[in-house]
């Protein structure tokens, strides 16, 4: 069974500050790595999706990738209040079946 | 405007009245793929399809049938609804099946089942 972990929060972070949004996944040949914002009862969102080691950035965040150690994580610089929301992190490993995972999210508060 | 588009948005219904959520995009995407959300589970998968006549199960398809008979639409049938099936469904398409391909997804059905 492909796995997909998120810390559920809430994750407090106070205005300006840097949010960091982790997710760790269980199998090794993972390909792509999604990451979406999904406000209470609305529909998923895509922010940013990485396919290689190292680093990608998109205006105020940065999706970083460590394929070694099946870490995925997101940063969110001068963080908002409207940034205030759940993070899903999706993993795609191919093979059988879908091959798309998403973790139950993480709850993020930005405080004013 | 490219979107997916789910009806109804809302739906109050009783055990056992089969029902059918509607779902349509108009990015002439292949992938189609239906997911359902419960509060401490996440998003789960129903079924998906990765083109016309072609329709597999996801992690939760038990209850739940699907048809995809042209490229736009994916409906999802609930037979004979009963209350374990209440929660938020979305409808999502993508380009293809490919590892890169995000999903875009529909605004979501609220189902009550009593």
């Amino acid at each position: 069974q492909k796995e997909v972990e998120q810390n559920s929060g809430p994750l407090s972070v106070p205005e300006g500050a840097i949010a960091s949004l982790n997710c760790t996944y269980s199998d090794r040949g993972s390909q792509s790595f999604f990451w979406y914002r999904q406000y209470s009862g609305k529909s998923p969102e895509l922010i940013m999706f990485i396919y290689s080691n190292g680093d990608k950035e998109d205006g105020r965040f940065t999706a970083q990738l460590n394929k070694a150690s099946q870490y995925v994580s997101l940063l969110i610089r001068d963080s908002q209040p409207s940034d205030s929301a759940t993070y899903l992190c999706a993993v795609y490993s191919g093979g059988g079946a879908d091959g798309l995972t998403f973790g139950k999210g993480t709850h993020l508060i930005i405080q004013p | 405007e490219a979107q997916v588009t789910q009806n109804p948005r809302y739906l109050i219904t009783v055990t056992g009245k089969k029902l059918t959520v509607t779902c349509s995009q108009n990015m002439n995407h292949e992938y189609m793929s239906w997911y359902r959300q419960d509060p401490g589970l996440g998003l789960r998968q129903i079924y998906y399809s990765m083109n016309v006549e072609v329709t597999d199960k996801g992690d939760v398809p038990e209850g739940y049938k699907v048809s995809r008979k042209e490229k736009r639409n994916f409906p999802l049938i609930l037979e004979s609804p009963s209350p374990n099936q209440t929660s938020l469904y979305f409808c999502a398409s993508s380009l293809s099946r490919l590892s890169n391909q995000p999903q875009h997804f529909g605004d979501g059905t609220r189902l009550s089942i009593l």
